[in-house]
C-alpha cells in the first residue's frame, strides 16, 4: 500500500513562533487532507489539498503532487494549535480510503 | 454548518459483548466510513460503504465487524463479541464524493 511519513515527529514551539511539518507518500493520490487532532481526539479538517496552495487564517497549506509531499505552514502560534497534526492520503485507483500518517505531535508553550 | 455527529462519546462494555457505534452522516453524503485509532497510533481505515453496500475493506475488518444503513440517517459499526484489543476511537467519516471526507468527533470504546 501507499506509505505516508511525516516529520517532525515531535515539535515544541513558542508562542509565535512559526513552523512547516512535512508529509512525504509514496504514490500518486487524488486525495490529501490535512488534519489537526485535538487533545479531546477529534480530527478537525484543516485543508483538503490534492494539489496547490491554500490559506485559511494563520494556516496554510501547499501539495507538489508531481514530487509527492506536502506542507503545512503555522504562522504566530498559539497554545490552542497544541496537538497532532496528520496528514492522510487516497492513492490514485486505490479505492475512496484515507491512509494516514503517523502524525507531528506539536506543542505550543507560553 | 453541517457536520457528521457520533453516539455515544465513550462506550465502555465488558469482553465478549456485542457493541454498536451510531452515526449520522452529512445529509447529502453518498459514501461512508468507519475509522479506527488504537490510543497512541495512527489512525486506521477499516471499511468503506456506497449504495448501501460495503465498498472496500481492511484486513483488520473481519467477521466481528458489520456495518449497516438501517434508514435514511444512520450508520451504524457492530462489532459482534469485543475483545480487549478493540479499545480504540472509533470515527465515522462521510464524503458527497470521493474525494474530501468530513470526520464526526469519534467514539471510545473501552472493552474491559
Amino acid at each position: 500500500g501507499i506509505q505516508v511519513e511525516q516529520s517532525p515527529p515531535d515539535l515544541i514551539l513558542q508562542e509565535g513562533a512559526n513552523s512547516t511539518l512535512r508529509c512525504n507518500f509514496s504514490d500518486s493520490v487524488n486525495n490529501l487532507q490535512w488534519f489537526h487532532q485535538n487533545p479531546w481526539g477529534q480530527l478537525i479538517n484543516l485543508f483538503y489539498i490534492p494539489s496547490g496552495t491554500k490559506q485559511n487564517g494563520r494556516l496554510s497549506a501547499t501539495t507538489v503532487a508531481t514530487e509527492r509531499y506536502s506542507l503545512l505552514y503555522i504562522s504566530s502560534s498559539q497554545t490552542t494549535d497544541s496537538g497532532v497534526y496528520f496528514c492522510a492520503v487516497e492513492r490514485t485507483g486505490g479505492g475512496n480510503k484515507l491512509t494516514f500518517g503517523t502524525g507531528t505531535q506539536l506543542k505550543v508553550e507560553l | 454548518e453541517p457536520e457528521v455527529t457520533q453516539t455515544p462519546s465513550h462506550q465502555v462494555t465488558q469482553m465478549g459483548q456485542e457493541v454498536i457505534l451510531r452515526c449520522v452522516p452529512i445529509s447529502n453524503h453518498l459514501y461512508f466510513y468507519w475509522y479506527r485509532q488504537i490510543l497512541g497510533q495512527k489512525v486506521e481505515f477499516l471499511v468503506s460503504f456506497y449504495n448501501n453496500e460495503i465498498s472496500e475493506k481492511s484486513e483488520i475488518f473481519d467477521d466481528q465487524f458489520s456495518v449497516e444503513r438501517p434508514d435514511g440517517s444512520n450508520f451504524t459499526l457492530k462489532i459482534r463479541s469485543t475483545k480487549l484489543e478493540d479499545s480504540a476511537m472509533y470515527f465515522c467519516a462521510s464524503s458527497s464524493s470521493q474525494y474530501e471526507q468530513y470526520f464526526g468527533p469519534g467514539t471510545r470504546l473501552t472493552v474491559t
